[in-house]
């Protein structure tokens, strides 16, 4: 079955510290594909990054990265020196490729991320 | 900007009162997605539009029902909302054109019932 865990309900953190939100997930696809997507108190959720199962090259964004291995299911996100912007829910989510069409995305249950000034 | 876009922002009904929130999109993308978001909870997906293709989520209550006229509108119906169709209610849209496009949301809307 397929399932995406984030075990970190809250976290919070002081400007400028370095954060990892961690995310797990569960398939039997052997293509998948994984995102994060940001949801700040405006409540819109804004897509972050998309990575298929075949790359598991690490991907920086500015103060964003990720680390994606296979070997342990994860697909883990870091904000270095956090700001107070980056205070939301996170979300981690799987889309299938036996989904065909739909791309149904199959969400963790978020991190909340307070970063205190 | 090509974007997603939801009206009201916040909507407010009373109990068993039909609402219909809108969704728009000018990307131009061949899916629409309905999602209910409850408080501390992921967004859940109701159904989706694949061009003029409906496809029901198992779960999705009868109350909810949804309409695409044309490729850029979508709307959600709620027939006889209860208290517990109270929520934040996100749509989305990709391109459908290969598996697991990206999908692109709009700001929500936030139903209250009374």
């Amino acid at each position: 079955a397929q399932k995406v865990t984030q075990a970190q309900t809250e976290i919070s953190v002081v400007e400028k510290e370095d954060v990892t939100l961690d995310c797990v997930y569960e398939t039997r696809d052997t293509t998948y594909y994984l995102f994060w997507y940001k949801q700040p108190p405006s409540g819109e959720l804004v897509f972050l990054i998309r990575r298929n199962s075949f790359d598991e090259q690490n991907e920086i964004s500015g103060r964003y990265s990720w680390n994606f291995q296979k070997s342990t299911s994860s697909f883990n996100f870091t904000i270095t020196a956090s700001q107070v912007v980056d205070s939301a829910v996170y979300f981690c989510a799987l889309s299938e490729a036996s989904s065909s069409n739909t791309g149904k995305l199959i969400f963790g249950q978020g991190t909340t991320l307070q970063v205190k000034p | 900007d090509a974007m997603v876009i939801q009206n009201p922002r916040y909507q407010v009904t009373q109990f068993g009162k039909p609402v219909t929130l809108s969704c728009s999109q000018t990307l131009n993308h061949n899916v629409m997605y309905w999602y209910q978001q409850k408080s501390s909870q992921a967004p859940k997906l109701l159904f989706h539009y694949y061009d003029k293709d409906f496809n029901n989520e198992a779960d999705t209550p009868d109350n909810f029902q949804s309409r695409r006229p044309n490729t850029s509108f979508c709307f959600l119906d709620i027939r006889s909302p209860g208290l517990g169709d109270a929520a934040m209610y996100l749509c989305a849209t990709s391109r459908g054109q290969g598996t697991a496009d990206t999908q692109y949301f709009g700001p929500g809307t936030r139903l209250t019932v009374l």
